[in-house]
């Protein structure tokens, strides 16, 4: 399979704990994006890389917040001392860069990692 | 900042009928991407039509097309024939035209039902 894919799919902790979930994007993508999804809303730009770099961070991602991607390939996305409101779907997505400033290429979105927080 | 809005939180639909779901966006850039996504349930995401801002015309791809009023600030989705495997949550979503981010800003879905 040549998709997007994350793991675990489903996680479930106790309030205070840290996860880490990670992210393999498609091989050849060399951007990679995290957003997140809440109950009832649309996904929420988190982050994205290019290749190892981190290039945009959103406000939402505070300081409990990390995320990796050492060379370039898989991402990790850590919480530490995760509160009830961490919980929701963590998607990755993945892309080529564009060609220029102004081009596009679509973005391929992985499952997801749903996240509970008791 | 970019924000996008679908006023229809549920649609329903039966099978070969059409249906039309709704987003309004807000911007102040003249140029950009609008996309409408599905998202099943339990499965990924899909792409299901992009629209450039600079093209008047509007997107078609099979049974979707889409309503695009830049002056109204207003893209629609049609979908046309409507079959059961259509049954998904449909996003809306913005992209700047420009800027390195290429970061997509979504609306909150319309969750979609088709009946027998």
């Amino acid at each position: 399979d040549t998709g997007v894919s994350q793991d675990p799919r489903h996680k479930i902790t106790k309030r205070g704990q840290n996860v880490t979930f990670r992210c393999d994007p498609i091989s050849e993508h060399n951007r990679l994006y995290w957003y997140r999804q809440t109950l009832g809303q649309g996904p929420e730009f988190l982050t994205y890389f290019q290749n190892e770099a981190q290039l945009e961070k959103s406000r939402l991602l505070s300081d409990r917040f990390s995320a990796e991607r050492p060379k370039g390939s898989f991402s990790t996305l850590e919480i530490q001392r995760t509160e009830q409101g961490d919980s929701a779907m963590y998607l990755c997505a993945s892309s080529f860069p564009p060609f220029d400033g102004s081009s596009y290429n679509e973005q391929f979105f992985g499952p997801g990692t749903r996240l509970t927080v008791l | 900042a970019q924000t996008v809005t679908q006023s229809q939180p549920e649609m329903s639909v039966q099978e070969a009928e059409t249906v039309t779901l709704s987003c309004t966006y807000d911007t102040s850039e003249s140029d950009y991407y609008l996309f409408w996504y599905k998202q099943p349930p339990s499965r990924q995401m899909i792409l299901v039509i992009r629209q450039e801002a600079y093209k008047q015309q509007n997107a078609t791809e099979n049974r979707f097309s889409v309503n695009f009023q830049k002056a109204a600030k207003s893209f629609s989705l049609k979908i046309s024939d409507s079959q059961l495997g259509d049954a998904a949550m449909y996003f809306c979503a913005y992209r700047s035209y420009t800027g390195t981010a290429s970061k997509l800003t979504f609306g909150t879905g319309t969750r979609l039902q088709v009946t027998l």
